[in-house]
């Protein structure tokens, strides 16, 4: 149960765009559809923003988008705004529990 | 409105055990699996074990043994047994309701702080 790997940051500007990556195993990421993307603010507790990869749960913006090839997965986020400064962590399922990736640190410059 | 609520956390020494709990309203209990995610203090998030709505368990294999999660459907609650704690094992411990399995995450409690300290 390793931990998968995203960049520790990322940064740009209002109105464009940012992708994160979600890099994992065969036995994880590359194995199932069960991967969902969490956002959250300092002090806050985690918000589910896509879910089975692609899936966006009710009152999700339609910038948030989500992709997966292979043993990564990708989080992009079109038309940056300034309350998507953010952390970002991606889940998969690993065949019995889920794993994190380490998180990444959104900046909106 | 669906809420979930933590409590039990507190400071314990390295050895000793706490039970966490977690009260979930506003929602069908019995019919959703559950789940609880740590996050250690700066630190990123971490997956510590699950319920399905049939009461099967799994744990992240370094709590096998030490954690035991639990739910009573008539109280509507959710628990987390910790025993043999660990300076590692200090956090906040949230409560996460599923969809379906073994996706979650829909709902977050607001956490219980668990501080493991001599």
């Amino acid at each position: 149960q390793s931990a998968l790997t995203q960049p520790r940051s990322v940064s740009g500007s209002p109105g464009q765009s940012l992708t994160i990556s979600c890099t994992g195993a065969s036995s994880d990421v590359g194995a199932y559809i069960y991967v969902s993307w969490f956002q959250q603010h300092p002090g806050k507790a985690p918000k589910l923003m896509l879910y089975d990869v692609t899936k966006r749960p009710s009152g999700v913006p339609d910038r948030f988008s989500g992709s997966k090839s292979g043993n990564t997965a990708s989080l992009t986020i079109s038309g940056l705004q300034a309350e998507d400064e953010a952390d970002y962590y991606c889940c998969s399922y690993a065949g019995s529990v889920s794993v994190f990736g380490g998180g990444t640190k959104v900046t909106v410059l | 409105e669906v809420l979930l609520v933590e409590s039990g956390g507190g400071l314990v020494q390295p050895g000793g055990s706490l039970r966490l709990s977690c009260a979930a309203s506003g929602f069908s209990f019995s019919i959703y699996a559950m789940h609880w995610v740590r996050q250690a203090p700066g630190k990123g998030l971490e997956y510590v074990s699950g319920i399905t709505k049939e009461g099967t368990t799994h744990y992240m294999d370094s709590l096998k043994g030490t954690f035991v999660i639990s739910r009573d459907n008539p109280k509507n609650t959710l628990y987390l047994q910790m025993d043999y704690l660990r300076v590692e094992d200090m956090a906040v411990y949230y409560c996460v309701r599923g969809i379906g399995w073994p996706q979650f995450g829909d709902y977050w409690g607001q956490g219980a702080l668990v501080t493991v300290s001599s």
